[in-house]
């Protein structure tokens, strides 16, 4: 199966910051079938990058993806107060389905 | 607009079942196949695997093989996921979400805590 490490576990920034969280793949995945979701407690995960790059419907565009091969990117270029939560990374380009460990983005 | 809707909380000794249901709405049912996805108290997501609603094909998690069951029924519109064997480690929320072509989910029930405790 392939393995999404997903890093760093948690990013301690302030409103405002970029966040660049990173996740990686134990082999290649088609572009195609990278996801992110976004987490807060309680709540279900919500879709927000698909096809490693393209935004769902209603994601603001300060959510960005990009990558290829093994190594994704999810790009958040202004924090906004809404934004701390948990992302996952996931991938089904190839059976199992698999998710990311997370990354937690907290407030500094 | 596409809503899933599952069952509520449930509380099981080890080694009996839970079946937990989604009903889906908005949507064409028999379109999309359904995955179940679960997440541990403090832990991240686990895939359990997907059904196909309109031909009844499904595919299972291999840790999963064996103790799942998933099953639809197309008269409501409703999926279910049944696990047998319960243990503590299953203590969990359990999430169904719509797969889109094959790539992604892109809705989510809004998840059904499943307790195992003796």
């Amino acid at each position: 199966e392939i393995v999404l490490t997903q890093s760093p576990g948690t990013l301690s920034l302030s409103p405002g910051e970029r966040a660049t969280l990173s996740c990686r793949a134990s082999q290649g995945v088609s572009s195609s079938y990278v996801a992110w979701y976004q987490q807060k407690p309680g709540q279900a995960p919500r879709l927000l990058i698909y096809g490693a790059s393209s935004r769902a419907t209603g994601i603001p565009d300060r959510f960005s993806g990009s990558g290829s091969g093994t190594d994704f990117t999810l790009t958040i270029s202004r924090l906004e107060p809404e934004d701390f939560a948990v992302y996952y990374c996931q991938q089904y380009g190839r059976s199992p389905l698999t998710f990311g460990g997370g990354t937690k983005v907290e407030i500094k | 607009q596409v809503q899933l809707v599952q069952s509520g909380a449930e509380v099981k000794k080890p080694g009996a079942s839970v079946k937990v249901s989604c009903q889906a709405s908005g949507y064409t049912f028999t379109s999309y196949y359904m995955h179940w996805v679960r997440q541990a108290p403090g832990q991240g997501l686990e895939w359990i695997g997907i059904i196909n609603p309109s031909r009844l094909g499904t595919t299972y998690a291999q840790k999963f093989q064996g103790r799942v069951t998933m099953t639809r029924d197309t008269s409501t519109n409703t999926v279910y996921m049944e696990l047998s064997s319960l243990r503590s480690e299953d203590t969990a929320v359990y999430y169904c979400a719509r797969d889109n072509s094959g790539r992604y989910l892109d809705y989510w029930g809004q998840g059904t805590l499943v307790s195992v405790s003796s």
